[in-house]
Parts: C-alpha cells; structure tokens; sequence
C-alpha cells in the first residue's frame, strides 16, 4: 500500500520566492497534520485537518503560511514570501482520526537562501 | 499548554547495552501517549499506550506508562547499531493532534 506521498523531496530557492509543497495522505485517513522540524525547535505541528476541514492553525508562524485540503487525497502547504528562517524538514502525516497513530510522508526538505 | 519533555537529549552507548529514555508530560485531557522512531526520513511508529501499567513489547523493545507520575520509559535491551536514532514521544490530550518532545537522540556505538 502506498504511504503518505509528499513532492517535493528537496527544494532549494531564494528568499521571496513561494514555495508550495504537496501532500498525498493514505486513502481512508481522516486527518491530515503539516510538521516542520528543524534542529532547534525538533517536530512542530503547523496545521491539522480532520474530513478536509482545518481544525488547528495555532502553529502556523505567520500569515506568510497557508494551507489547503481541496480534496480528501490532497493538500498543500505554501509559503510566500519565503525567508531563510523557513528553512526546515517539512513533513505530512495522517490518520485514520486525530489521536490515532499518524503515518509520516518522507519529508520535503526546504532551502530559503 | 501541552508540554512533552523527552530525556536525555542525547545518549551514546556500546552495543548490547541496555538504554531507557523518558518522556515527562503536561496534557489537558490525556488520552494516547506514543513513540516514533526517526531515522534518516520519517518518523515511524513504535507504540501508542492509553493505560498505566501495562506493558508493551516488540522484540527487544519495551514501554510503559504511568499515568499518576505522567511519564512514560522507552527501553531498548541488547542494543544494535540499527537501534542508533532519534526517538519521538508524543502526547494525545486537549484538542486532537499531537504533541511531540524533542525527541532523544541515539547514537549506538559497535
């Protein structure tokens, strides 16, 4: 069975640029949750949504993040402007509800130069 | 606010030692507590654990929770070199979601 899928794997670009990262979740799951992780701060939960409807945006840093679950099978995660503090692992991950174990996406790791 | 704190930040053993590594937390509302295991991509899971006292194992690793003191040990006896890894704990309390530690950092030496 397919896992979660995230695109892309890496992204280098300079600081301004949007930057639009994209997420598959396993088919069934209901919840789907962004993460950044960087060395400092380790894993933190940015957003989550349960039936594509966003539940928690209170880790969202700022107004330069938004997220998006169009559909049941699809969501993305844009920055714009990017800045080099932006720089982190991004990961997707989902579940079948909110507090069941999630099933991370291998991770976009993102470059703001 | 929910709180996980994971301990030590970083640990370093010789093969075939035995390790534990703690999870402290402060939730609202408890509900699961779970540990990942994070290699060089993503997090994948280890245990989830809702009831004191009750021990989960699979092969050489082992959990525990006790919801009283509010913390949780993740052992790991005759350790491997595979075994060398970041290990996540992550809390279910409060609105859903979870919330993750700092994690500890494993390096296991042969």
């Amino acid at each position: 069975d397919a896992g979660v899928i995230q695109s892309p794997r890496h992204e280098v670009t300079e600081m301004g640029q949007e930057v639009t990262l994209r997420c598959k979740p396993i088919s069934g799951h209901n919840s789907l949750f962004w993460y950044r992780q960087t060395m400092m701060r380790g894993l933190e939960l940015l957003i989550y949504f349960n039936n594509n409807v966003p539940i928690d945006d209170s880790g969202m840093p700022e107004d330069r993040f938004s997220a998006k679950m169009p559909n049941a099978s699809f969501s993305t995660l844009k920055i714009q402007p990017s800045e080099p503090r932006d720089s982190a692992v991004y990961f997707c991950a989902s579940s079948l509800q909110g507090d069941q174990p999630q099933h991370f996406g291998d991770g976009t790791r993102l470059s703001i130069l | 606010e929910d709180k996980v704190v994971q301990s030590p930040l970083s640990l370093v053993v010789h093969e075939g030692d035995t390790v534990t590594l703690n999870c402290s937390y402060e939730v609202t509302n408890f509900r699961s507590l779970l540990w990942y295991k994070q290699e060089k991509k993503a997090p994948t899971f280890l245990f989830m654990l809702t009831s004191s006292g009750i021990e989960k194992k699979s092969g050489r690793l082992s959990s525990i929770l006790d919801k009283k003191e509010l913390f949780s040990i993740l052992n790991i006896t005759a350790t491997q070199t595979g075994d060398s890894a970041i290990y996540l704990c992550a809390v279910a309390g409060g609105a859903d979601g979870l919330t993750f530690g700092k994690g500890t950092h494993l390096i296991i030496q042969p």
